[in-house]
């Protein structure tokens, strides 16, 4: 099956500096990708659609200075967290759509702690 | 509303059967999803359902789609140990997986 992975899995940073996670799909082309945010016993919250050359779209609430989207490749996106605090501590997971059926794989997820 | 509900938890025994119950808000999703998280790790799709069909069985799952009611549900039987996981319904909207807040499923041997 179609297989999504993020990098990294896991990942502490200290208050203030930047971090970038990865989701790449391995064995076809996306282009579009979603970023999901999840905290703990929690739903999945979308963040933003990725689309491959164009700038994403953020949904409402969600601060796109903040978390910077960049889908460059039909294979690969990129979110980084900028200035992160704690309250930006989650589960962060990615999904793509495969290009040939529009279906959705989702990445293993990234859990960011921020100190 | 806008939101897609789930009971949060549900506990049963090893044997027995399992049902997951959604309601979803948008009566023109196309298709309705059932996903599967196991601690620690990402969303694996069990299965899903065309907003024109009223059940599908695959293997140990059956979903039952009462679109009237915009009700879903996922019956699992003979559960297992395994089976234990986070269950989350979603509807698909304007291309979007808007998703359920989760089934916790607890099976004790």
């Amino acid at each position: 099956g179609a297989v999504v992975s993020q990098h990294p899995s896991r990942v502490i940073c200290k208050s203030g500096t930047s971090v970038k996670i990865e989701c790449r799909s391995l064995d076809f082309q996306a282009t579009t990708m979603f970023w999901y945010r999840q905290f703990p016993k929690q739903s999945l919250m979308l963040m933003a659609t990725s689309n491959e050359g164009s700038k994403a779209t953020y949904e409402q609430g969600v601060e796109k200075d903040k978390f910077l989207i960049n889908h460059a490749s039909l294979t690969l996106s990129t979110l980084t967290v900028t200035s992160a605090h704690p309250e930006d501590s989650s589960f962060y997971i990615c999904s793509a759509a495969d290009r040939a059926s529009s279906e959705q794989y989702f990445g293993p997820g990234t859990r960011l702690t921020v100190t | 509303g806008e939101d897609v509900e789930q009971s949060l938890f549900l506990s049963v025994r090893e044997g027995d059967s399992s049902v997951i119950n959604c309601t979803y808000t948008d009566s023109s999703s196309t298709y309705l999803y059932w996903y599967k998280q196991e601690p620690g790790a990402g969303l694996q799709l069990l299965t899903y359902i065309f907003s024109n069909m009223d059940m599908k069985q695959d293997q140990r799952l059956t979903v039952l789609l009462n679109k009237k009611d915009k009700h879903l549900s996922l019956r699992i039987a003979d559960t297992q140990t395994g089976d234990s996981a986070i269950y989350f319904c979603a509807e698909s909207r304007w291309g979007k997986l808007i998703f359920g807040q989760g089934t916790e499923l607890s099976v004790k041997p």
